[in-house]
């Protein structure tokens, strides 16, 4: 198993652009989830999705929009970026909502810059 | 709410001493706790969890936490420190009972380094 895949590792934006962070898992997760990662705060949840077609808002949901049209993938997608949004994003996943128990995994990481 | 706290935003210790990395947390009904590594431009790294039972948990390469609920505390502690260890850990709680039960909240990690 690759486990959770994100694409791209690195990116660079100017103001206003939009693009899309794409992550994958193959170990048939239902529940998924994007965090950002700033110095001294953490991570945060953006969006997270418990199946294929259902999402919800997480603490900084606030620029960014989500989508699962599948078990395998959750993209981010930043509408109109923002030197704020300059993070490193992380994908993760974990069998279903009732797994609290179960171990959450993570991807390597997206780090964007917005200038 | 739930919320974690990691007091301590670094962590130096020689190589071959014992380490604590320290996390205290705050639910309102039953919490299990998670610990997370991060080495530089990697992402988490799953080291251990407290679900229930035992109130000392193993965990990977040589790591344990103990669960104090009197103290709502679960420090990570490892009994022979390792320059290989040094890297960011996070501590996280998900707490069932409430209706954020599907998050994981992280605290804001510490650095650990150990010093040959």
């Amino acid at each position: 198993n690759a486990g959770v895949t994100q694409t791209p590792k690195f990116q660079v934006l100017k103001t206003g652009q939009s693009m899309t962070l794409q992550c994958a898992q193959d170990m048939n997760h239902e529940y998924m989830s994007w965090y950002r990662q700033d110095p001294g705060m953490g991570l945060r949840l953006i969006h997270y999705s418990v199946g294929a077609g259902i999402t919800d808002q997480g603490e900084v949901p606030n620029g960014y929009n989500v989508s699962r049209s599948t078990t395998e993938d959750f993209p981010l997608r930043l509408l109109s970026a923002a030197p704020s949004q300059t993070s490193v994003y992380f994908c993760a996943s974990r069998t279903g909502p009732s797994g609290y128990t179960d171990t959450q995994y993570f991807g390597p990481g997206t780090r964007l810059t917005v200038l | 709410a739930q919320s974690v706290a990691q007091p301590e935003d670094q962590v130096n210790v020689a190589e071959g001493n014992p380490l604590t990395v320290k996390c205290t947390y705050s639910v309102s009904g039953n919490p299990y706790l998670f610990w997370y590594v991060q080495y530089p431009n990697r992402g988490l790294q799953f080291l251990l969890k407290y679900i229930t039972g035992d109130n000392l948990v193993k965990g990977s390469y040589g790591f344990e936490a103990e669960f104090n609920k009197s103290q709502t505390s679960f420090h990570l502690k490892k009994p022979s420190a390792l320059v290989s260890d040094s890297a960011l850990y996070f501590c996280a709680v998900r707490d069932i009972t409430s209706g954020s039960a599907r998050q994981l909240t992280f605290g804001s990690g510490t650095q650990l380094t150990v010093l040959p």
